[in-house]
């Protein structure tokens, strides 16, 4: 069966840079959400979507974005990028109705 | 959405039961209990969810005690790929929007042989 698509699995960024993670739901899912987990971390809420609307909204920082698109992927964008955003980003999504959340596999982001 | 505590570790040899347990006791009447785990690294998988009744899946089975405010997630025969962190989510329900879930710090089961 075909599962949440993250892209890139792995970035490597300097300070002040910015970034771009991108995530492909699994068809038919209309509901979008990204998270954070740190190094020894759980993974933190940052911001969800629902038929291309912003959802809800975590502890994203004000140097981030994101939205999410007709075809219903979402891009993360991350601007001035700091040594403590290094982290993995998780996208999941879900067919609202149905409830559950399936994961993608991540993107590893290193800031130096 | 409820808080959730759970015991930090937990070891279990291989082939018997693992029985995770998990308190929720400010758990609202229409909020669902989830479990999730996390296998190092890896994207968080689903396991299995319910809201009042006990509930089992290919994976675990979920006993939910009569007042809510509690429950266990069942690995009838726990191998040694079943190590991970279990999270165990109170969920409020769909309300037209998107619901999301709140990880907690979770257990970590550790499968041994």
């Amino acid at each position: 069966a075909a599962g949440v698509i993250q892209s890139p699995r792995h970035l490597i960024k300097e300070k002040r840079e910015t970034a771009t993670l991108k995530c492909y739901p699994i068809p038919r899912h209309d509901t979008v959400y990204w998270y954070q987990q740190g190094p020894g971390q759980d993974p933190q809420f940052l911001i969800s979507f629902y038929e291309k609307m912003q959802s809800d909204k975590g502890s994203i920082p004000d140097r981030f974005s994101a939205q999410q698109f007709s075809d219903y992927h979402s891009e993360l964008n991350m601007s001035s990028l700091e040594l403590g955003d290094s982290a993995l980003y998780f996208c999941a999504s879900s067919h609202v109705v149905a409830g559950e959340l399936f994961f993608g596999e991540g993107s590893r982001l290193t800031v130096l | 959405d409820a808080k959730t505590t759970q015991p930090p570790s937990m070891d279990c040899a291989e082939g018997r039961a693992a029985n995770l347990p998990c308190n929720h006791s400010t758990i609202s009447g229409n909020e669902y209990v989830y479990w999730y785990r996390q296998i190092h690294s890896q994207g968080p998988q689903y396991i299995i969810h319910g809201l009042k009744n006990n509930e089992t899946n290919e994976m675990a089975s979920l006993i939910i005690t009569e007042d809510r405010k509690s429950s266990t997630l069942i690995l009838p025969h726990a191998t040694l790929r079943d190590t991970a962190v279990y999270y165990c989510i109170v969920r409020a329900p769909w309300d037209g929007t998107a619901s999301k879930l709140t990880f907690g710090t979770g257990t970590r089961l550790q499968v041994t042989l």
